[in-house]
């Protein structure tokens, strides 16, 4: 069974501290990576992704690493804020029918 | 900005009913999403459908689900006899194409007693 295993289960990080959150993979048959940010009481939102021919995509203070041979790939909070408080989902999009296979979620926490 | 809106927004049902929950995907969308979270566990999908019909679902998605697109902006789940362990959260979800970043809805948070 394809599966994404992420790590931690939550996080707290000092405000203006790096956050990671990391993610494997069991396979190759996934052609984008996509991380989700949720808010309680809201759905999951597109944060960043990036596709297995990219070592690194960065927007803002949030960057993507991804580690083809590794079969890994983390995100990286820059400067973290408050407001960046939220469950963080990392994502694997089979390549054959586009299908989402999500990780457990790690739940960040954002110390003033 | 055009966005996924779902509803109810909360559902509380009796164990056996059948409840209906509503998604209205963005209009230009062609594909529609569900999947479910489970209250602190992942995201789990459950059923795409494409052309007013079902392209993939999950181990999931049994005979008591069913999804239908009953007008040109509505995408249902039906839950034909809910059972206790189908409480959780249930997410809509539209894309363009399949290839396109999925849209989510805020949620339809269902609860069986």
């Amino acid at each position: 069974q394809q599966q994404v295993k992420q790590s931690p289960q939550s996080l707290i990080v000092q405000k203006g501290g790096i956050s990671i959150i990391n993610c494997a993979y069991e396979n190759t048959a996934f052609d984008y990576f996509p991380w989700y940010q949720q808010f309680p009481g809201k759905g999951p939102a597109l944060l960043i992704a990036i596709r297995p021919d990219v070592s690194e995509k960065k927007e803002g203070r949030f960057t993507i690493s991804f580690n083809k041979s590794a079969k890994q790939f983390s995100l990286h909070i820059m400067d973290s804020q408050p407001g960046d408080s939220a469950t963080y989902f990392c994502a694997a999009r089979r390549r054959s029918n586009y299908q989402l296979i999500w990780g457990a979620g790690t739940k960040l926490i954002i110390k003033p | 900005e055009p966005e996924v809106t779902q509803t109810p927004s909360h559902q509380v049902t009796q164990m056996g009913q059948e409840v209906i929950l509503r998604c209205v995907p963005i209009s230009n969308h062609l594909y529609f999403y569900w999947y479910r979270q489970i209250l602190g566990q992942k995201v789990e999908f459950l059923v795409s459908f494409y052309n007013n019909e079902i392209s993939e679902k999950s181990e999931i998605f049994d005979d008591q689900f069913s999804v239908e697109r009953p007008d040109g902006s509505n995408f249902t789940l039906k839950i034909r006899s809910t059972k206790l362990e189908d409480s959780a959260m249930y997410f809509c979800a539209s894309s363009a194409r399949a290839v396109d970043e999925q849209f989510f809805g805020p949620g339809t948070r269902l609860t069986v007693l």
